[in-house]
């Protein structure tokens, strides 16, 4: 069975850094792309970050672009969002989530982790 | 890039059946999309991907209440026999060259 357990989340001041992880079991982690999906309080879903499943390409969407990092773990199954230059529109539960095998969409989901960004 | 248009809301009687649409925007009419349902306060679940044919493929545990199909551009979920349980958030997705599209999402109240 698939697991996704999501981590890391907490509140963190304007400007800051924080990294997510995301613990993965249940299926060959390097053979399937990942994202990471975020939902602000009361909003729909959001793209966040893309990346392959032998670690590239990596992708992003333009409001986090060149402010968060996506990564695979070296040696664990394990995800990682870097985020650093936090802004208070970051605020947002962050989801990790598989890709299904055919490559066009996501096919399971994290819990999800909450991200406060706040003064 | 893609863009997925759905209603914002739909409500239904609990043993009715509803049907949900999201549609392609232009040029893109023949992407797979997938299904999530998303209820109050949980982390979203994977209900199916639909391919642009009709045909489709659930997840584990998905009850077979649940069914897609597609017409053109629009791609649909339908809900059978409605529970309360199923009153909740559905969003579409797909994934286009460097970037992963969501809908808007339609918030099912069931009656």
């Amino acid at each position: 069975e698939v697991q996704l357990v999501d981590s890391g989340g907490d509140l963190v001041q304007p400007g800051g850094s924080l990294t997510l992880s995301c613990a993965a079991s249940g299926f060959t982690f390097n053979n399937y792309a990942m994202s990471w999906v975020r939902q602000a309080p009361g909003k729909g879903l959001e793209w966040v970050s893309f990346i392959g499943g032998g670690g590239s390409p990596t992708y992003y969407a333009d409001s986090v672009t060149g402010r968060f990092t996506i990564s695979r773990g070296i040696s664990k199954n394990t995800l990682h969002l870097q985020m650093n230059s936090l802004r208070v529109e970051d605020t947002a539960v962050y989801y990790c989530a598989k890709f299904h095998s055919s490559g066009w969409t996501i096919d399971s989901w994290g819990q999800g982790t909450l991200v406060t960004v706040s003064s | 890039q893609p863009v997925l248009t759905q209603s914002s809301s739909a409500s239904a009687s609990l043993g009715s059946s509803v049907k949900f649409t999201c549609t392609l925007s232009s040029g893109h009419s023949n992407y797979m999309i997938a299904w999530h349902q998303q209820q109050p306060g949980k982390a979203p679940r994977y209900l199916m991907n639909l391919e642009s044919g009709g045909n489709y493929n659930k997840g584990s545990g998905v009850p077979d209440r649940f069914s897609g199909s597609s017409s053109g551009a629009d791609r649909y979920l339908t809900i059978s026999n409605l529970q309360s349980e199923d009153e909740a958030d559905y969003y579409c997705e797909t994934w286009d060259t460097q970037i992963q599209v969501f809908g808007g999402g339609t918030k099912l109240t069931v009656l």
